[in-house]
């Protein structure tokens, strides 16, 4: 089965620094990855996804992220943040079991932005 | 905005109780996947719909149950509410069983007094 790690529980940085949000995931065949942002009781919203090709992927909100299958990564990185980052990010990578798309999400990484 | 809507958004209910939260999923969106999210974690998957059948299960016990319906909408029923039962359950649709993209709801807060 499929396992995801998000090797920090809380992220604080400072107004227009540079973040990065670290995910491994255990080594499968071939994966989908994907991170998810979670505002305060909010639902989740999909940030950016890796199902092949180029391994620098961009999202939305000026964020984007890097797939090396060497080092079983998916690590999430903006330049330059905004108060309104502030939010609980997931990874997640793809599990087909039994036919259906099972979801399997790290623990989440709580960004928090100080000005 | 995802198109996923669920209701309601809070509920509390009494240990024993049984409860149904429901999701109305994006039009010809023909699956959809329910998960629990207790407090400080990170979603569980716990099953799957497609085309009206359960297709797909996570480790959750038979107390979980589900249904879709042909309009894109569904419900997940628990029985004998537990107090490990309090979490956000969300609900997600997707195009297909193997869908490579999940358009997730705003989530039921479910409280078991």
């Amino acid at each position: 089965a499929q396992s995801v790690t998000q090797l920090d529980s809380q992220v604080p940085v400072f107004e227009e620094a540079p973040v990065e949000l670290r995910c491994n995931y255990s080594s499968s065949v071939s994966v989908y990855l994907f991170w998810y942002v979670q505002y305060p009781n909010q639902g989740l919203q999909l940030l950016l996804k890796y199902l092949s090709g180029s391994t620098l992927v961009k999202g939305i909100n000026g964020f984007e992220a890097e797939f090396n299958k060497s080092q079983t990564s998916f690590h999430l990185r903006k330049p330059s943040v905004h108060i309104s980052d502030t939010a609980e990010y997931f990874c997640a990578v793809s599990d087909l079991a039994q036919g259906a798309q099972k979801l399997v999400f790290g623990q989440g990484t709580r960004l928090t932005i100080n000005p | 905005e995802t198109g996923v809507t669920q209701s309601p958004t809070h509920l509390i209910k009494t240990r024993g109780q049984q409860v149904t939260l429901r999701c109305s999923s994006q039009s010809g969106h023909n699956t959809v996947s329910w998960y629990q999210q207790a407090l400080g974690q990170g979603p569980q998957f716990i099953f799957q719909y497609y085309r009206e059948e359960e297709n797909g299960r996570g480790n959750f016990p038979p107390r979980f149950s589900g249904l879709q319906f042909p309009n894109y909408s569904s419900e997940l029923n628990v029985n004998a509410l537990e107090l490990d039962d309090s979490a956000l359950y969300l609900c997600a649709s997707l195009i297909g069983p193997v869908g490579t993209e999940a358009f997730f709801g705003q989530g039921t807060r479910l409280t078991v007094v």
